[in-house]
């Protein structure tokens, strides 16, 4: 199975906060990051945090870490239709080796 | 800036044959990555370089693929010879060193073996 995971889905209507959850199990990671992939194109960084950090806030998006429970959440404020994509975790170790989830699929409805 | 690029974007071949994926990463990028993707999964590592040296290809199934970045700039993965397994997005990307916090990714080539 996947050392990250991910709920595959989510759905919200357009406005209303995301929240997108990710659970990591290696303890040593050093960045954790959350990319967003559109269809038919390749991976965006969104933003990422560093492990000795509890919250990063980049205009509408706010990223926890919660470092003992090994959990990451994304939090999408205000959200819109073109955020509808897929929003994968990552973490890294070592020499930017990324381990990614399955991803979540996020529809906006409007 | 240009950004990572990549070629063919799509390629059908039958299972045993070969196919080569090209990839020329962001000017001045010395680490390049290559990912498989298989739908409804996260990418996977591949294979690192650092310049033309490899950092880490310790996921790369090496009876069947290969990859190589001669002169430490563009990179060619080769997969000889192909299973119907292999089907599956490959992606590189690179970044300015091999502990920057930033990829950058191309769009993929769409691999499909029959």
């Amino acid at each position: 199975g996947e050392d990250v995971e991910q709920s595959l889905f989510l759905s919200v209507r357009e406005g209303d906060s995301s929240v997108i959850n990710c659970t990591y199990t290696d303890s040593s990671s050093t960045y954790l990051y959350w990319y967003k992939q559109e269809p038919g194109a390749g991976l965006q960084l969104l933003t990422y945090i560093f492990s000795n950090m509890d919250m990063k806030q980049d205009q509408r998006l706010t990223v926890l870490l919660n470092k003992k429970d090994k959990h990451l959440s994304l939090r999408i404020a205000d959200t819109q239709t073109g955020d509808s994509a897929i929003y994968f975790c990552a973490e890294s170790i070592r020499n930017n080796d990324m381990r990614f989830g399955a991803g979540t699929r996020l529809t906006v409805k409007p | 800036e240009a950004g990572v690029a990549q070629s063919p974007r799509y390629k059908i071949i039958e299972k045993r044959q070969s196919v080569a994926f090209w990839c020329n990463p962001i000017s001045g990028h010395a680490t390049l990555y290559w990912y498989q993707q298989i739908l409804g999964q996260g990418p996977k590592l591949l294979i690192q370089f650092q310049n033309n040296g490899v950092v880490d290809d310790s996921q790369l199934p090496k009876d069947r693929f290969s990859a190589e970045r001669l002169k430490g700039v563009d990179s060619t993965l080769k997969i000889q010879p192909a299973k119907l397994e292999d089907s599956a997005v490959y992606l590189c990307a690179s970044s300015w060193g091999a502990q920057n916090t930033e990829a950058f990714f191309g769009q993929g080539t769409r691999l499909t073996v029959v």
